[in-house]
């Protein structure tokens, strides 16, 4: 079954860019019918979505976070990447890259979406 | 953006209890509707999907249901292994947007 799982360094500086990997195996990334998520949570707190991927190279980020977020994909690698820019304390979470299942008939798709499966998660803490 | 609350934010239960978590949306999403578990230390999974199917895999006492702006989980019988927290989210729009967890302990 199709895994995933982070990768990129637990200790960023604030005002750097924090860079995450995640790195998909027993499927591919170019299948179709699914988005490549990124999902944080701050410690002890809910989770927030950060936007998503789709092979082609469609990206949606969350407002919230758009000015500071940039997500890519390399399907020769079966990755997608996360870079988020200008990081703060604030920042600070474990970071969860996820697939979003979801399905078109006919050119109209469904809003029948989920995230399944999740990575492990990584902890990006940022300080000085 | 949709916002969705859930509640309670922490149950204290037993095991065979039977509980419920409600969740709500800021506005009519129809049933467009997910359910996540989430163990410390673990990556959320999913339950349910679309308020009321369940995920292959996931044991027949959790169930979902609902529509519209009002949505709920049930556990018919806790076992051990259930106590973990548990977030809904939405689906009908981007942002995404999730509940802000209900924690389940144990009595």
């Amino acid at each position: 079954q199709v895994q995933l799982q982070e990768s990129g360094p637990g200790l960023v500086k604030p005002s750097q860019t924090l860079s995450l990997t995640c790195t998909v195996s027993g499927g591919s990334i170019s299948s179709g019918g699914y988005y490549w998520s990124w999902i944080r949570q701050h410690p002890g707190k809910g989770l927030e979505w950060i936007g998503y991927i789709y092979y082609s190279g469609s990206t949606y980020y969350n407002p919230s976070l758009k000015s500071r977020v940039t997500i890519s994909v390399d399907t020769s690698k079966n990755q997608f990447s996360l870079k988020l820019s200008s990081v703060t304390a604030a920042d600070t979470a474990v970071y969860y890259c996820a697939r979003e299942y979801f399905s078109c008939t006919n050119g109209v798709c469904s809003l029948y979406n989920w995230f399944d499966p999740w990575g492990q998660g990584t902890l990006v803490t940022v300080s000085s | 953006d949709i916002q969705m609350t859930q509640s309670p934010s922490s149950l204290s239960a037993s095991v065979g209890d039977r509980v419920t978590i409600t969740c709500r949306a800021s506005q009519s999403i129809s049933s467009y509707l997910n359910w996540y578990q989430q163990k410390p230390g673990k990556a959320p999974k999913l339950l349910i999907y679309a308020a009321s199917s369940l995920q292959s895999g996931v044991p027949s006492r959790f169930s979902g249901s609902g529509s519209g702006t009002d949505f709920t989980l049930t556990i018919s019988s806790l076992q051990p292994e259930d106590f973990a927290t548990y977030y809904c989210q939405q689906s009908y729009s981007t942002p995404r947007a999730f509940g802000q967890g209900t924690k389940l302990e144990i009595k």
